[in-house]
């Protein structure tokens, strides 16, 4: 079936500093959401995008839709200790991967150092 | 003013027996999920709902049925329960259908542990 790549699987910053995450299909996608799932919780979404080149901020959080459909980033400004977390990418297919559900990268587990 | 709720959030129980996970979204959804969490974190769909009748149903063993009473309700019936259900199963809704603009709302999770 389909699957997304995520990277990197794990991260230990300084605050203050920069983040940068993606993730990458081998084939296209039309949807890419961006979930964050601190301890204990369900995943909750972050940042939607819906279009090919769809550049969107959501606060210090910046995520882009590829242009070639095939991949998704996601940045994160001057992190904060609260940013801890594990963070999945999701997406749609449209060839109707994994039964035209969402199918998810395998998450990005951010610790930020105070 | 919990959008999806579900319980037990903690659930303990020997391998043999049968279980139930309730779920209830108070958005007007018309779509509710079921996924699986493993051990990794990984989150796989099990089961979809749309407006009270199954959509699509992943291959997942049949010990595992999800009931729905109304659009607002999507429980998770579990028999005879094996060491590898042992997971956090969380449940989600959506405005409509997989697909396109529908992101999906998760509750907090209910972790199962199979002794």
């Amino acid at each position: 079936g389909q699957q997304l790549n995520q990277s990197p699987q794990s991260m230990f910053i300084q605050e203050g500093e920069d983040v940068s995450m993606n993730c990458t299909s081998s084939s296209i996608f039309n949807t890419w959401l961006w979930y964050k799932q601190d301890p204990g919780e369900g995943p909750v979404l972050l940042i939607a995008l819906y279009k090919a080149g769809e550049l969107t901020s959501n606060g210090r959080l910046t995520a882009q839709f590829g242009i070639t459909r095939k991949d998704s980033f996601l940045n994160i400004s001057a992190s904060i200790p609260s940013d801890v977390g594990i963070y999945f990418c999701a997406g749609y297919s449209p060839y109707g991967g994994s039964q035209g559900n969402l199918i998810f990268g395998k998450g990005t587990k951010l610790s930020v150092k105070p | 003013d919990t959008a999806v709720s579900q319980t037990p959030k903690y659930l303990v129980t020997q391998m043999g027996n049968d279980k139930s996970i309730k779920c209830e979204q108070n958005l007007g959804h018309d779509t509710m999920y079921w996924y699986k969490q493993d051990s990794k974190k990984f989150l796989k769909i099990m089961f979809s709902y749309n407006n009270k009748e199954l959509i699509i149903n992943e291959t997942v063993p049949n010990r595992f049925s999800p009931k729905s009473p109304d659009k607002a309700h999507l429980n998770l019936h579990i028999n005879s329960l094996e060491l590898g259900d042992s997971a956090v199963y969380f449940c989600a809704s959506s405005q409509g259908p997989p697909g396109g603009a529908n992101v999906l709302t998760f509750g907090a999770g209910s972790r199962l542990t199979v002794l």
